[in-house]
């Protein structure tokens, strides 16, 4: 059964600040990718990282991934108040196209 | 928003009561997923599709069942709703190519 782990579970950190968010899956998968929900919202995707080593960058998040390690990172650089979140990381079960999602990690940026 | 929408948005209804969620797609994608949100639980997949009449189980299926008899629309019921069946519902498609999942707006079902 595959199991997917974030920590932190909750993140608070100051403005300016830099910060990793990690994902660990139990079982073999190429395949991860990342979400972010705002409060009462939908999920929104931000990265898909499709094989051993994809780094994909957007703005002051970076998202990486080591399929040997069975981790992904969620990098913040410089942390503003519009990355208050929570971040979902989500790994594809084998060639069904399900995805298993970790319990999401709640990012608040403090001034 | 890749064309999706949920209804109702919003449903309060009573323990032991029949109720069912609307999926509506646009844009003909063969998968769709209905997933239940609670905290501390990420999203949990119930059922998903990948064609018209084609469905499958997730990992929290029990007292769930799901319809699709049109590309368009994934219908999932609650035969009997229950208090442990509050929660918010998203409903998904998967894009072709990169295998990204969208998803709906949601809706909040709170059963009392």
């Amino acid at each position: 059964e595959l199991k997917v782990e974030q920590n932190p579970l909750f993140l608070s950190m100051q403005e300016g600040k830099n910060y990793t968010i990690y994902c660990n899956y139990s079982t073999t998968s190429d395949r991860l990718y990342w979400y972010r929900q705002d409060p009462g919202k939908s999920l929104e995707s931000l990265f898909v990282l499709l094989s051993n080593g994809a780094v994909k960058q957007e703005g002051r998040l970076m998202a990486s991934l080591d399929t040997k390690a069975r981790l992904s990172t969620l990098h913040i650089t410089a942390a503003v108040h519009d990355l208050s979140a929570t971040y979902f990381c989500a790994v594809d079960m084998d060639s069904s196209y399900k995805l298993i999602f970790g319990s999401g990690t709640r990012l608040l940026v403090r001034p | 928003d890749a064309g999706i929408t949920q209804s109702p948005r919003h449903k309060v209804t009573e323990t032991g009561t029949p109720v069912t969620l609307r999926c509506h797609q646009t844009e003909n994608h063969r998968y769709m997923y209905w997933y239940r949100q609670d905290p501390g639980h990420g999203l949990r997949l119930i059922h998903y599709s990948y064609g018209v009449k084609d469905t499958d189980k997730g990992e929290v299926s029990d007292g769930y069942s799901v319809s699709r008899s049109k590309t368009e629309d994934f219908l999932l019921t609650l035969e009997s709703a229950t208090s442990s069946q509050t929660s918010v519902y998203f409903c998904a498609i998967r894009l072709p190519g990169a295998n990204e999942q969208f998803f709906g707006p949601g809706t909040r079902l709170t059963v009392l």
